[in-house]
């Protein structure tokens, strides 16, 4: 079955990067996503990318993809404070577009 | 643009009684809406997707007659709780795209609802 495992816990100082790391086990994956939950708030998507591709940027994100060891990263470049929340990870696919998410990772960022 | 809400955002009911929550999509038309389940501290679990205007397509293990889905227009879908028992609380989120399941689309997510079984 498809599954999809993140760390649980980053703690970063404000100014660091910070790199979230999601592995996945479905090659059939079409789309991987990634997305943002502040506390009590739904999902907000940041960014995703294509199976074919190896990496994308978007201002201070950047999203790489390993597809041969199916692993996928989020780099959030100088973290600030309102970058505190939970980041999931999520594979998708073109039929059905059903996501599976991971576990989450809850950032901290640290003044 | 791409607005999804939900209604209510919080609910507290007694057990054996039913809750019924709306998910809209404010300024677009959601051909196909998802409906999740988040437990405190873990992630989302799809419980099943709809399609407006047919019978929602349920994730094994979700009892389709406990919660009953309809999507009866292409910005409003309802999930009900029936006979909700305290295993029930749970957040609640939904999200709706534009296409058809089949093709893909950005999932745009509603706020969530808290439900809170006594």
């Amino acid at each position: 079955g498809e599954d999809v495992e993140q760390s649980l816990f980053l703690s970063v100082r404000e100014g660091d990067s910070s790199v979230i790391n999601c592995t996945y086990t479905d090659s059939s994956s079409t789309y991987l996503y990634w997305y943002k939950q502040e506390p009590g708030a739904g999902l907000q998507l940041l960014t995703y990318i294509f199976s074919n591709m190896d990496m994308k940027q978007d201002q201070r994100l950047t999203v790489l993809l390993n597809k041969k060891d199916k692993h996928l990263s989020l780099r959030i470049a100088d973290t600030q404070t309102g970058d505190s929340a939970i980041y999931f990870c999520a594979e998708g696919k073109a039929a059905g577009n059903k996501l599976t998410f991971g576990g989450g990772t809850r950032v901290l960022v640290k003044p | 643009g791409a607005v999804v809400s939900q209604h209510p955002s919080w609910v507290i009911c007694k057990s054996g009684t039913s809750v019924k929550i709306e998910c809209r999509s404010l300024d677009f038309q959601a051909t196909t809406m998802f409906w999740y389940r988040q437990f405190p501290k873990q992630s989302l679990m799809l419980m099943a997707t709809s399609n407006e205007g047919s019978k929602a397509t349920y994730e094994q293990g979700v009892e389709k007659d406990k919660f009953l889905i309809n999507h009866a227009s292409l910005t409003l879908s309802t999930l009900t709780v029936t006979s909700a028992h305290p295993e029930d609380s749970s957040f609640y989120i939904c999200s709706a795209q534009m296409g058809l399941a089949g093709v893909r689309e950005t999932q745009y997510f509603g706020p969530g609802t808290r439900l809170l079984v006594l």
